[in-house]
């Protein structure tokens, strides 16, 4: 199993400029989440899904948009690029949404928006 | 407010010696309180995962150890080893929360030096 993969690793965008980062779980989990991890922060939700063809807002989600058309994929998409968006964005997904479920995260991708 | 704080923010310590990561929470109702380690660029991992019930924990040379009345956390790493190399984060559920409601600390980077 290749667990919890994102695409791309890295992306370097211009303000205004609109980019996609995709997820994939081979684990079967019907849920998922987009975090973003700043210097200094916490972890910080942006948006989750408890299902194919749901999504919820999180913590921060201004700026951003998801979409979950097939269970094992979420995408985060963001329409126009801000600075403020320059982050450390990591894709998790669990099996349940249970307490005590563990969620899995992927490797990120560092994103830096000119 | 529901926050998570972590202390030290960093500290140094020789391979083989042991080391305590605090956690302090206030975060009510609460559910569990999970410890993550994350390695340089890459996503974070669970460690332990502890209900309301639980006192303490282990997963190998990792300890966690929980005082629900105080709120607060310790994760004890027993002979470090340069892989322990890594950012220790604390994060806590709420009582009647979901995955997506999930509160994380800012972490305490850990160095091993030999």
């Amino acid at each position: 199993n290749a667990g919890v993969t994102q695409t791309p690793k890295f992306r370097v965008l211009k303000t205004g400029q609109s980019m996609t980062l995709l997820c994939a779980q081979d684990m079967n989990h019907e849920y998922m989440y987009w975090y973003r991890q700043d210097p200094g922060m916490g972890l910080r939700l942006i948006h989750y899904s408890v299902g194919e063809g749901t999504t919820a807002k999180g913590e921060v989600p201004d700026g951003y948009n998801v979409s979950r058309l097939k269970k094992q994929n979420f995408l985060l998409g963001l329409e126009s690029a801000a600075p403020s968006q320059t982050s450390v964005y990591f894709c998790a997904s669990s099996y349940e949404d249970t307490d005590t479920d563990t969620q899995y995260f992927g490797p990120g991708t560092r994103l830096t928006v000119l | 407010k529901n926050q998570v704080e972590q202390s030290p923010q960093s500290l140094i310590i020789l391979e083989g010696k042991n080391c305590t990561l605090q956690c302090n929470y206030t975060v009510s109702p609460f559910s569990n309180l999970r410890w993550y380690k994350q390695d340089t660029g890459r996503g974070p991992v669970s460690l332990t995962i502890m209900t309301f019930s639980e006192n303490t924990k282990s997963n190998g040379r990792y300890t966690a150890t929980l005082d629900a009345d105080t709120k607060q956390s310790s994760l004890h790493i027993t002979a470090s080893q340069l892989s322990d190399s890594a950012s220790y984060i604390c994060v806590v559920m709420n009582y009647g929360g979901s995955q997506g409601n999930l509160i994380f600390g800012k972490g305490t980077k850990l160095s091993v030096k030999p």
